[in-house]
């Protein structure tokens, strides 16, 4: 069964920074592209960055360019998004996806909610 | 970057009605059309993908179709477990934008 485990959010002040990691489990890891989607409270989904297998190819939002760094470790079936100079619109549940072959998200894990307030 | 519109914003239909929803991308993206289906207080879900393919194990009453820039979502038989927010997603290259989404409710 494919898993997808977010951990690491909570809360943080204006300025502060954050490390997201998304842990995979009961598929290749290592095979699939990976992505980070985000969703404030009451609106709608936010695609923020995407990453291929290799490292070799990011993309990110406008919205996080030059603060967000998504990144992977194959060997720990692992993604991450290291977010810095938070600021409040950042508040929001943020999701882990994988990038069916084709480049829509086949699976989601179940986001943890981060809070940029003081 | 190209905009993704969605109509309507919501609807409410009773069980049973053919409901359809719009999505226009603000430029052609051949294909690369996707659906998600949001229930309250869940994780989106995969629907349709390369704008008219069914995901494995979504109902057959959900259908997709389109091309170019104006895509539709179309449930053929409302269900009571259809109620849900419904986005569409752009993912021919950066950024996979998504709709605005559109909130389908019960009469």
């Amino acid at each position: 069964e494919v898993q997808l485990v977010e951990s690491g959010g909570g809360l943080v002040q204006p300025g502060g920074s954050l490390r997201l990691s998304c842990v995979a489990s009961g598929f290749t890891f290592s095979s699939y592209d990976m992505n980070w989607v985000r969703q404030a409270p009451g609106k709608g989904l936010e695609w923020i960055s995407f990453i291929t297998t290799n490292t070799r190819t990011i993309f990110y939002a406008n919205s996080v360019k030059g603060r967000f760094t998504i990144s992977r470790d194959n060997a720990k079936n692992s993604l991450y998004l290291q977010m810095n100079s938070l600021r409040d619109e950042d508040t929001a549940v943020y999701y882990c996806a994988r990038d069916r072959r084709g480049g829509s998200f086949d699976f989601w894990g179940q986001g943890t909610l981060v809070t940029v307030s003081s | 970057d190209i905009q993704m519109t969605q109509s309507p914003s919501s609807l409410s239909a009773s069980v049973g009605d053919r409901v359809t929803i719009t999505c226009r991308a603000s430029q052609g993206i051949s294909n690369y059309l996707a659906w998600y289906q949001q229930k309250p207080g869940k994780v989106p879900e995969l629907l349709i993908y390369a704008a008219s393919t069914l995901q494995s194990g979504v109902p057959s009453r959900f259908s997709g179709s389109g091309s170019g820039t104006d895509f539709t979502l179309t449930i053929s038989s409302l269900q009571p477990e259809d109620v849900a927010t419904y986005y569409c997603q752009k993912y021919n290259n950066a950024p996979k934008t998504f709709g605005p989404g559109t909130k389908v409710g019960i009469k």
